[in-house]
């Protein structure tokens, strides 16, 4: 099967780090994204995993275990701005086809 | 930045209606999907296309939709005969290479299809 979970909501403090998971039950995933989305707009690429390990880009990273079926995204020095929904979503093994998580919705407080 | 640009933001449709959602992709992309978004529900995939075919397709994609690429520039996605549970958010996405290698996909703003 290819279920993705993550949590539903989280919430955080303004200037803190948060994590949120990504657990994964699949076969033939050939790599991790995380996308961002506010209310009523589009994904928005935020990282990509296909090896393990971490991959860092500014304010955001991103971890993968593949072994696992693991994964998280971490946000620093959160903004107002980074409240939305994060979705985790791994690329099928056609290569063509992504597969979402519910995603989690982040509700970032002053 | 490149954007995938999506036409109309809003359609209303009365049930058993043909619409047509209509997609620019980036321009130097190869890879071209639809996902849709039923409200407050998950992102769920539709159909990919490459090389003027489809080469993967979801259950959701039946034989009420079609895809097709009429010129250089536009993807659209036909559905013939609207049904109630087809309102979502539809989105076009586009890649350069196959996503698994590492070419990211970027979506455009979407189309909120409303079918009455």
């Amino acid at each position: 099967g290819q279920n993705i979970d993550q949590p539903t909501e989280m919430t955080a403090t303004e200037g803190a780090i948060v994590q949120i998971n990504c657990t994964y039950q699949t076969s033939g995933f050939n790599g991790l994204f995380w996308y961002q989305q506010h209310a009523g707009e589009a994904p928005t690429f935020l990282s990509y995993n296909v090896l393990d390990g971490l991959e860092e880009k500014g304010r955001f990273s991103s971890f993968l275990s593949r072994s696992k079926g693991y994964s998280y995204l971490l946000l620093k020095e959160l903004q107002m701005k980074d409240s939305a929904s994060y979705l985790c979503a791994g690329i099928s093994g056609g290569y063509n086809k992504l597969i979402f998580g519910a995603g989690t919705r982040l509700a970032v407080h002053p | 930045e490149p954007e995938v640009t999506q036409t109309p933001s809003h359609q209303v449709t009365q049930m058993g209606q043909e619409v047509i959602l209509r997609c620019v992709p980036i321009s130097n992309h190869l890879y071209f999907y639809w996902y849709r978004q039923i409200l407050g529900q998950k992102v769920e995939f539709l159909v990919s296309f490459y090389n003027n075919e489809i080469s993967e397709k979801s259950e959701i994609f039946d034989d009420q939709f079609s895809v097709e690429r009429p010129d250089g520039s536009n993807f659209t996605l036909k559905i013939r005969s609207t049904k109630l549970e087809d309102s979502a958010m539809y989105f076009c996405a586009s890649s350069e290479a196959q996503g698994g290698s590492g070419g990211h996909f970027t979506f455009g703003s979407g189309t909120r299809l409303t079918v009455v």
